[in-house]
């Protein structure tokens, strides 16, 4: 069955840096997703992407977010200047349609802890 | 926005033994309700999901009712085994958004 794959699994920052989380989605679907889980907190929603564009996106998605599809398998999360409350647990997910009743399906996340 | 509860935050069931899990959500609008399960360091997998113009629907020893009037789902897992234990998030969208809400889980423990 075809799965969702993330890197890296874990991925350790000091705060104020950089850090691009990498995803790739099921070949045929066309809907990506990124969510994050801070340790304790519900599954919360950060942004949809499709056809190169956000189509919705989460007031956490704030400018230090971004997104992007730099080929034709890869989708990526970049965090442009990390603070101590971006440690979370990364989920990408990817789903055929966006809107609509299609299944999201997801990856098996990337927890990023922030020094 | 939608905002989705989820009950109990722990259960402990003996095997052989039905477990239930409940969400209510805020938002009528809403009309897709996915389960998934979550078990230690792997990926949240979908294991059954139900759309607002059915009230119930079955997959062997797992069935989801809905409520729509009420605003509430439910997980019941009938004859549990010992590798039903897992993490369960519940979730709601409505057709015109992307995004899922979700449940804050449920710590499901089968003992044997």
């Amino acid at each position: 069955e075809p799965e969702v794959t993330q890197t890296p699994s874990h991925q350790v920052t000091q705060m104020g840096q950089e850090v691009i989380l990498r995803c790739v989605p099921i070949s045929n679907h066309l809907y990506f997703y990124w969510y994050r889980q801070i340790l304790g907190q519900k599954v919360e929603f950060l942004v949809s992407f499709y056809n190169n564009e956000i189509s919705e996106k989460s007031e956490i998605f704030d400018d230090q977010f971004s997104v992007e599809r730099p080929d034709g398998s890869n989708f990526t999360l970049k965090i442009r200047s990390t603070k101590l409350e971006d440690s979370a647990m990364y989920f990408c997910a990817s789903s055929e349609t966006g809107t609509g009743l299609q299944p999201q399906h997801f990856g098996d996340g990337t927890r990023l802890s922030i020094l | 926005g939608e905002n989705v509860e989820q009950h109990p935050s722990t259960l402990s069931v003996q095997e052989g033994d039905s477990a239930v899990i409940k969400c209510t959500y805020s938002d009528s609008a809403s009309n897709y309700f996915p389960w998934y399960k979550q078990e230690l360091g792997k990926r949240p997998q979908l294991i059954i999901d139900i759309r607002s113009n059915v009230g119930e629907k079955k997959d062997q020893r797992i069935a989801v009712t809905l409520n729509k009037t009420a605003k509430h789902f439910s997980l019941h897992i009938t004859e549990t085994q010992p590798e039903d234990s897992a993490v369960y998030f519940c979730a709601a969208k409505r057709s015109n958004d992307y995004k899922l809400s979700f449940g804050a889980g449920t710590t499901v423990t089968v003992r044997a």
